[in-house]
């Protein structure tokens, strides 16, 4: 079956603006999960979503960040006011529950400039 | 917090030798953990998951072992080919989260 989806693979924005990453999970995954990935850096850990729980915003690094989940299903990303230190690649995640195997988009790589 | 780390962060070798990567944590309390290969420019892709209860995990030419005891986990690939050149990435959940907390990787080369 399909895996999971993101768009757009890539986007160039111009700094102070606002970006929309969108994330399409495997069907009938209950778990989401948004991860950013740095030059140089490892992983790390945005949002996560499971079901129609409060999503756990934790790692969101600042209010500028902020995201969705629509019907249990597709998610958005929304990042405003976007600064050069917010260029990197955003990675999107789905799993049947939590605590299962996580399978990853490939990926949305944003440029600030 | 949990540390994670994979040692070599790099590591080339000839067609057909085996690999061995190497990944230790912090914490104990481990639940699951999951390795996935990253090729440039590409999402992660799922090799393998081993559950709090399992030893081991094999899928083909890939096995990986996991010890809480010791803190470690290693992912063998045998008689190695140039395609999985990649880096590979070991994660895990802690018992009390859900959220994967990753090592930095290990770039493999394979020389053909």
């Amino acid at each position: 079956g399909a895996g999971v989806s993101q768009s757009p693979s890539n986007k160039v924005t111009e700094k102070g603006k606002d970006v929309e990453l969108r994330c399409d999970p495997i069907s009938g995954h209950t778990a989401l999960y948004w991860y950013r990935q740095s030059l140089g850096q490892g992983l790390e850990f945005l949002i996560y979503f499971q079901g129609n729980s409060a999503p756990d915003k934790s790692g969101l690094p600042s209010d500028r960040f902020s995201a969705e989940r629509t019907g249990g299903s597709v998610s958005t990303l929304t990042i405003q006011r976007t600064q050069q230190e917010d260029s990197a690649v955003y990675l999107c995640a789905s799993s049947l529950q939590r605590y299962n195997e996580q399978f990853f988009g490939p990926g949305t790589r944003l440029t600030v400039l | 917090k949990q540390e994670v780390t994979q040692i070599p962060a790099a590591l080339s070798v000839p067609e057909g030798e085996n690999l061995v990567l190497n990944c230790s944590f912090t914490d104990s309390a481990i639940y699951n953990l999951q390795w996935f290969r990253q090729d440039p420019g590409k999402g992660l892709t799922s090799l393998l998951l081993i559950q709090s209860s399992q030893r081991e995990q094999t899928s083909g030419r890939l096995n990986a072992s996991l010890d809480k005891s010791s803190g470690r986990s290693t992912l063998y690939i045998a008689a190695s080919q140039p395609g999985d050149s990649a880096t590979y990435l070991c994660a895990f959940f802690l018992s009390n989260d859900y959220k994967l907390s990753f090592g930095a990787g290990t770039t493999v080369t394979v020389r053909a």
